[in-house]
């Protein structure tokens, strides 16, 4: 089973909809990230999580939220979808613990079309 | 701002040869890392780099870190076509928050 994954892995929606895109884990990471990735180009940090309570914005947060439901748990959420928000996303976690030098883990990867 | 800048972004290059893919970036570091990526699938970990002067290697694959010139090398020895794929660096920032600051990618071809 996978360590990290990712629902669902395909989506295709219209604009102003809102859509939810989910990650959970089974690493018993702490720490959990949103990336977003476009055509040719490196991946943007949107959000990320190093606890239950703590959510913090990335590079590229606006048009876009998350939540922590839990340890294993987190979701992003686009209220208002747009089509530049068209993209791959991707989940990643890590570890905080000595010696684990913060190494993250990605899922395998949300494709989103927005028409 | 940490930035960071992979070159070439692209490269074609014939088995057999060998070739180095440069990561370069712009704020103190001494955690790089190097990621691999096939064409629709996630990201895979290739190397951690956690100080300077660190060398890790892993079949065709040597990764190096230079701290002070805020370099890392990916080296490629006697291509084949299997290391097809696009590789990525990041640093982490290791200032308070720590995030992964990744380059634009290096997509590699490599020809029979």
């Amino acid at each position: 089973d996978a360590d990290v994954t990712q629902t669902p892995r395909n989506r295709i929606t219209k604009t102003g909809k809102r859509i939810m895109l989910e990650c959970s884990q089974t690493k018993g990471h702490d720490r959990m990230y949103w990336y977003r990735q476009d055509p040719g180009l490196g991946l943007q940090l949107i959000y990320y999580s190093f606890d239950v309570k703590d959510i913090n914005k990335g590079e590229i947060s606006d048009g876009y939220s998350v939540s922590r439901q839990a340890q294993a748990k987190f979701s992003l959420s686009l209220e208002s979808a747009i089509p530049n928000q068209t993209a791959l996303y991707f989940c990643a976690t890590s570890d905080s613990r000595q010696g684990t030098y913060n190494e993250q883990f990605f899922g395998p990867g949300t494709r989103l079309t927005v028409l | 701002e940490l930035k960071v800048e992979q070159n070439p972004l692209f490269l074609s290059m014939q088995e057999g040869k060998n070739y180095t893919i440069y990561c370069n970036y712009s704020t103190t570091s001494d955690r790089l890392y190097w990621y691999r990526q096939d064409p629709g699938k996630s990201l895979e970990s290739l190397f951690v780099l956690l100080s300077n002067g660190a060398v890790k290697q892993e079949g065709r694959l040597m990764a190096s870190l230079d701290t002070k010139a805020r370099l890392s090398t990916l080296h490629i020895t006697a291509a084949v076509h299997d290391l097809s794929a696009t590789y990525f660096c990041a640093v982490d920032t290791f200032q308070g928050a720590q995030k992964l600051v990744f380059g634009q990618g290096t997509r590699l071809t490599i020809n029979p």
